[in-house]
C-alpha cells in the first residue's frame, strides 16, 4: 500500500530557530514529491522534487529529495509566527496518477 | 495565477438533505480532484476527474457522486447528506498531461451536517 509518513506531527519553536521536517515515502511509480503550506485555508504550494541531491530555495524555505532513501526534509530557517501552519508533503505516482498524501506536520512559531 | 474557488466557505445541512458543492478552476486544467480533510486522517481522495465527463473514483467515494459537464467545473453531490460526512472539502486542478504535477486548490468548504 503506498503511504507518506511526516515527522513530526507537530512542532512549536520560537522565532528565529530553524526547523527541518521530515517526509518518507514507499510508493510504486513514485514520480515527482510535493511540498505544500496550509494555513486556515487552502495548501498553497512551495515544491516539486523530481531529482534526487537537488536543493530546491525559496527564501527561507529549502527542500531536497532522496530517491534512494526514499525521503525528503524541509527546511525553514530564522523561522517567523506567519511560518505557522501545517506543512503537508505528497507523493505523485505515475502509474495511478495519485496523490498521496502525507497527515501533516504542524508547525506553530511563536513570538 | 490559477485559481480555483468553490461555492461556499461555510455549509449547514440537514441529515438526509442533497447537498452539492461546486468547483471551478479558470486555467483549463484538465484534472480535477475532490477531497475530505479531516484531523488526523489528512486529506482523503473521493473523486477526480481526467476529462469532461470522465471520473474516477478515489479511496473513500462512498455516500457521494461527481459531475463534471464542462471543463471548468467539477460539482461533489451527496445525495443523503450524513453526519459522518461533516468535514472540510477540499477542491484541486492540476494541469496534467506530464507537463507538471502541482496540484491548486481551492479555498474549502466546511461543511457541517447536523
Amino acid at each position: 500500500e503506498d503511504k507518506v509518513v511526516q515527522s513530526p506531527l507537530s512542532l512549536v519553536v520560537h522565532e528565529g530557530d530553524t526547523v527541518t521536517l521530515n517526509c518518507s515515502y514507499e510508493v510504486t511509480n513514485f514520480r515527482s514529491l510535493l511540498w505544500y503550506k496550509q494555513e486556515k485555508k487552502a495548501p498553497t504550494f512551495l515544491f516539486m522534487l523530481t531529482s534526487s541531491g537537488i536543493e530546491k530555495k525559496s527564501g527561507r524555505l529549502s527542500s531536497i529529495l532522496d530517491k534512494k532513501e526514499l525521503f525528503s526534509i524541509l527546511n525553514i530557517t530564522a523561522t517567523q509566527t506567519g511560518d505557522s501552519a501545517i506543512y503537508l508533503c505528497v507523493a505523485f505516482t505515475s502509474g495511478t496518477y495519485k496523490y498521496i498524501f502525507g497527515t501533516g506536520t504542524r508547525l506553530k512559531v511563536l513570538a | 495565477d490559477v485559481k480555483v474557488t468553490q461555492s461556499s466557505r461555510y455549509l449547514v445541512k440537514r441529515t438526509g438533505e442533497k447537498v452539492f458543492l461546486e468547483c471551478v478552476q479558470d486555467m483549463d486544467h484538465e484534472n480535477m480532484f475532490w477531497y475530505r480533510q479531516d484531523p488526523g486522517l489528512g486529506l482523503r481522495l473521493i473523486y477526480f476527474s481526467y476529462d469532461v465527463k470522465m471520473k474516477e473514483k478515489g479511496d473513500i467515494p462512498e455516500g457521494y457522486s461527481v459531475s463534471r459537464e464542462k471543463k471548468e467545473r467539477f460539482s461533489l453531490i451527496l445525495e443523503s447528506a450524513s453526519t459522518n460526512q461533516t468535514s472540510m472539502y477540499l477542491c484541486a486542478s492540476s494541469l496534467g498531461g506530464g507537463i507538471t504535477d502541482t496540484q491548486y486548490f481551492g479555498p474549502g468548504t466546511r461543511l457541517t451536517v447536523l
